[in-house]
C-alpha cells in the first residue's frame, strides 16, 4: 500500500511569489491534515479535511494560505504571496474515517521543505 | 490558549528505560497521541490514549491521566535506533477535529 506522498519535496521561492504544495493521502482515507514545522519548533496544525469538507481551519495563519481538496482525494495548499516567515516544512497526514475506529492513527507524508528568500 | 509541555531533551544509555512526560492545557480533549520523528523524516504514529491508564505496545508504553492533564511515553530496552524526537499531541477542539502538538523531546541514546 502506498503511503502519503507530497510534492515537491523542496521548494525555494522569492518573497512575493506563489507556491502550491500537493498532498496525496493514502487511498480511502477520508481525513486529511496539513501541518507546518518551522525552524525545528513544534508541529503546528493548519487544517483538517474530511473528504472534501474543511472541518477545522483554525490553524491557518492568514488569508495568504488557501487549501483545497476537490473531490475528496488529493489536496493542495497554496501560499500567495509568500513571505519570509512562511519558510518551514509542510507536512500532510491522513487517517481512516471515524467509523473504522482507526481515525486517530495519522500517517504522515515526507513533507515539503519550503524556503522563502 | 492551548499548550503542551515536554522536556526538550533526554539522554539515556542502551538498554535503559526512559519516560517522556507531557502535560497539556487545551480547549477540548479527546485523546493523547505520541509520534516519533527521526531527523529529516516524517512523524510516525506510536500510540493513542483516549482513556486513563497504561497502553503497552512492545517496548513502548503510553499512559494518560485526564484528571491531571498528564501523560507519558515509556520506552524500555532502549536501542540506538530510538534516538529521535518524540511528540505528544492532543486531539481537541469542539468535536475532536484538530490536533495540537507539543514542542517535542529529543531523545539521545548513548552506547
Amino acid at each position: 500500500e502506498a503511503g502519503v506522498t507530497q510534492f515537491p519535496s523542496h521548494s525555494v521561492i522569492e518573497k512575493g511569489q506563489t507556491v502550491t504544495l500537493r498532498c496525496d493521502p493514502i487511498s480511502g482515507h477520508d481525513n486529511l491534515y496539513w501541518y507546518r514545522r518551522v525552524m525545528g519548533k513544534e508541529i503546528k496544525f493548519l487544517l483538517h479535511f474530511v473528504k472534501e469538507s474543511k472541518q477545522d481551519e483554525s490553524g491557518m495563519p492568514n488569508n495568504r494560505f488557501l487549501a483545497e481538496r476537490t473531490g475528496g482525494t488529493y489536496s493542495t495548499l497554496k501560499v500567495q504571496p509568500a513571505e519570509l516567515e512562511d519558510s518551514g516544512v509542510y507536512f500532510c497526514a491522513s487517517s481512516q474515517d471515524f467509523a473504522s475506529g482507526l481515525h486517530n492513527e495519522q500517517f504522515f507524508g515526507p513533507g515539503t521543505r519550503l524556503t522563502v528568500l | 490558549g492551548q499548550s503542551l509541555e515536554q522536556p526538550s531533551e533526554v539522554t539515556a544509555v542502551e538498554g535503559a528505560i526512559v519516560q517522556i512526560n507531557c502535560t497539556y492545557q487545551t480547549s477540548g480533549f479527546y485523546g493523547l497521541s505520541w509520534y516519533q520523528q527521526h531527523d529529516g523524516g516524517a512523524p510516525t504514529f506510536l500510540s493513542y490514549n483516549a482513556l486513563d491508564g497504561l497502553e503497552e505496545t512492545g517496548r513502548f508504553s503510553s499512559f494518560l491521566s485526564r484528571s491531571d492533564s498528564y501523560g507519558y511515553l515509556l520506552l524500555q530496552e532502549l536501542q540506538m535506533k530510538d534516538s529521535a524526537s518524540y511528540f505528544c499531541a492532543v486531539r481537541g477542539g469542539n468535536y475532536g477535529q484538530n490536533f495540537v502538538f507539543g514542542p517535542g523531546t529529543r531523545l539521545s541514546v548513548l552506547p
